[in-house]
């Protein structure tokens, strides 16, 4: 069964920090794997889409890291502000037109003063 | 720099009534879906459509219905809704594989 789970499912830091997030994903065929944030009531918002021969990729503070071989992802955040406390949450495609997400239940994030 | 829109954001409704959750995209993108998200939880495809007059289900049961008579527009009705049917429902649309762009949401409260 295609799973994604993401590891921890909340994270409390303060304003400044760094962080680390997780995905863990059991999904064949493997098209791509993205990170979304999700602010509360709202969309989801792309921030990092890699392939299979991608291992990082940037964007800004947010940056992704992928292990095709151990179907392993990370979401790391520089410097914490105060927006980016949401919901952050893994999504692998297995390609084809039906477009196939499968999608982890999020990380909710909270950064405090 | 949403070019997708969804109309309305927040809806109370009473059990029995008809609604129609609205979804616009400016991009002419092709394929368009509708997701359905309880708090907390991850979301699930209901409906998707590959263009005008292609509708399918996805892998969430669901008693809603959908139309593509126009690629811009791609509605989502509930003929009775019920308490069952509170979630939120996100609507998406791509042109190929990467472009994946969401909307706001709607927010449905079925009292």
């Amino acid at each position: 069964k295609n799973q994604v789970e993401q590891s921890p499912q909340s994270l409390i830091i303060l304003e400044g920090k760094n962080c680390t997030l997780q995905c863990n994903y059991t999904v064949s065929p493997f098209s791509n794997l993205r990170w979304y944030k999700q602010d509360t009531g709202r969309g989801p918002v792309s921030l990092t889409i890699m392939t299979f021969s991608e291992n990082t990729k940037s964007n800004g503070r947010y940056t992704a890291t992928l292990d095709a071989d151990t179907k392993q992802s990370s979401l790391h955040i520089t410097a914490s502000q105060l927006s980016d406390s949401a919901s952050y949450i893994c999504v692998v495609s297995s390609g084809g037109s039906q477009g196939n997400l499968i999608f982890g239940k999020g990380t909710k994030l909270s950064v405090k003063p | 720099e949403a070019d997708i829109y969804q109309t309305p954001r927040y809806l109370v409704i009473g059990t029995g009534k008809k609604i129609t959750l609205e979804c616009s995209q400016t991009m002419g993108h092709d394929k368009m879906y509708w997701y359905q998200q309880d708090p907390g939880m991850e979301l699930h495809l209901i409906h998707y459509s590959y263009g005008v007059n292609s509708t399918e289900k996805g892998d969430l049961s669901s008693e809603s219905t959908v139309s593509r008579i126009r690629t811009e527009h791609f509605p989502l009705t509930l003929e009775s809704a019920r308490p069952s049917h509170t979630s939120q429902y996100l609507c998406a649309s791509r042109m190929h594989d990467y472009g994946y762009t969401f909307g706001s949401g709607t927010r449905l409260t079925v009292v």
